[in-house]
C-alpha cells in the first residue's frame, strides 16, 4: 500500500455534468500529480499541484481544474464531461524533495454516459 | 512520435523464464527512469528508480538505462504467475519549471507467465 487513497473508486456521470474526485497524499508528501489512462494506454499528465500551486499542466483544456489542500490532499475537477473523459484517474503523491520518483492511489474508474 | 515508445506486447511465457521489458525515448532531457507494475483495475506500483546509466538490481527485477542509446530495460529473472501484469516505463526531466515531477509514460507492456 501507498497511502495515496482516491474517492471514489467508481462514478458514472452524464454527458454534460460535472464531477470531482478527490486525493489523499501520502504522509510527508507535499506535491500530488493526476493523470488520465484510457483503456490500453499508458497514464497522460494531466497537472501537478505544488504546496496549493499548479506547478506544470498537460495538454488538457481549462475544464480540467484542480485545487491542493493546507494538508497537501486534493481535487480534480472536470466540467462539460465528455464521452472521451471515461477513463481511470490517477493520484500520485511525491516528496518533492528533488526526488520524483511518484507513488499511485488505486484511481478513481470514471464511465460518462 | 510520442517520448516514449514501448512495445505493448502481450507477451507470454513459461514460469521461471527470464523476462526482457523495453522502452525508447527521444527526449535526451529525460534523466529519472522510472517502470512501475500495474494489476487490472489497480493503480500503477512503483518497481524501479534510477537516475544514472548503468544496471540497479532488487531481487529478481534488474533496471537498465542506456542513455547514450536513449533505451531502458527491465529484466524479471526466474519469473512467476504473480508478475502476470501490466508494465509501465516512466521518465522525467530534472527538478525545476513546471516540468518537475511529470512523469511521461510508456503505453505500457501486457506480461502474462503461465504456471
Amino acid at each position: 500500500e501507498t497511502g495515496v487513497t482516491q474517492s471514489p473508486t467508481h462514478l458514472i456521470k452524464t454527458r454534460g455534468q460535472q464531477v470531482t474526485l478527490r486525493c489523499s497524499s501520502q504522509s510527508g508528501h507535499n506535491t500530488v500529480s493526476w493523470y488520465q489512462q484510457a483503456l490500453g494506454q499508458g497514464p497522460q499528465f494531466i497537472f501537478q499541484y505544488y504546496r496549493e500551486e499548479e506547478n506544470g499542466r498537460g495538454n488538457f483544456p481549462p475544464r480540467f481544474s484542480g485545487l491542493q489542500f493546507p494538508n497537501y490532499s486534493s481535487e480534480l475537477n472536470v466540467n462539460a464531461l465528455e464521452l472521451d473523459d471515461s477513463a481511470l484517474y490517477l493520484c500520485a503523491s511525491s516528496s518533492g524533495q528533488g526526488r520524483t520518483e511518484a507513488f499511485f492511489g488505486q484511481g478513481t474508474r470514471l464511465t460518462v454516459v | 512520435q510520442k517520448e516514449v515508445e514501448q512495445d505493448p506486447g502481450p507477451l507470454s511465457v513459461p514460469e521461471g523464464a527470464i523476462v526482457s521489458l523495453n522502452c525508447t525515448y527521444s527526449n535526451s532531457a529525460f534523466q529519472y527512469f522510472m517502470w512501475y507494475r500495474q494489476y487490472s483495475r489497480k493503480g500503477p506500483e512503483l518497481l524501479m528508480y534510477t537516475y544514472s546509466s548503468g544496471n540497479k538490481e532488487d531481487g529478481r527485477f534488474t533496471a537498465q538505462v542506456d542513455k547514450s542509446s536513449k533505451y531502458i530495460s527491465l529484466f524479471i529473472r526466474d519469473s512467476q504467475p504473480s508478475d502476470s501484469a501490466t508494465y509501465l516505463c516512466a521518465m522525467s526531466t530534472n527538478a525545476g519549471g513546471t516540468s518537475y515531477g511529470k512523469l511521461t509514460f510508456g503505453q505500457g507492456t501486457i506480461l502474462t507467465v503461465h504456471p
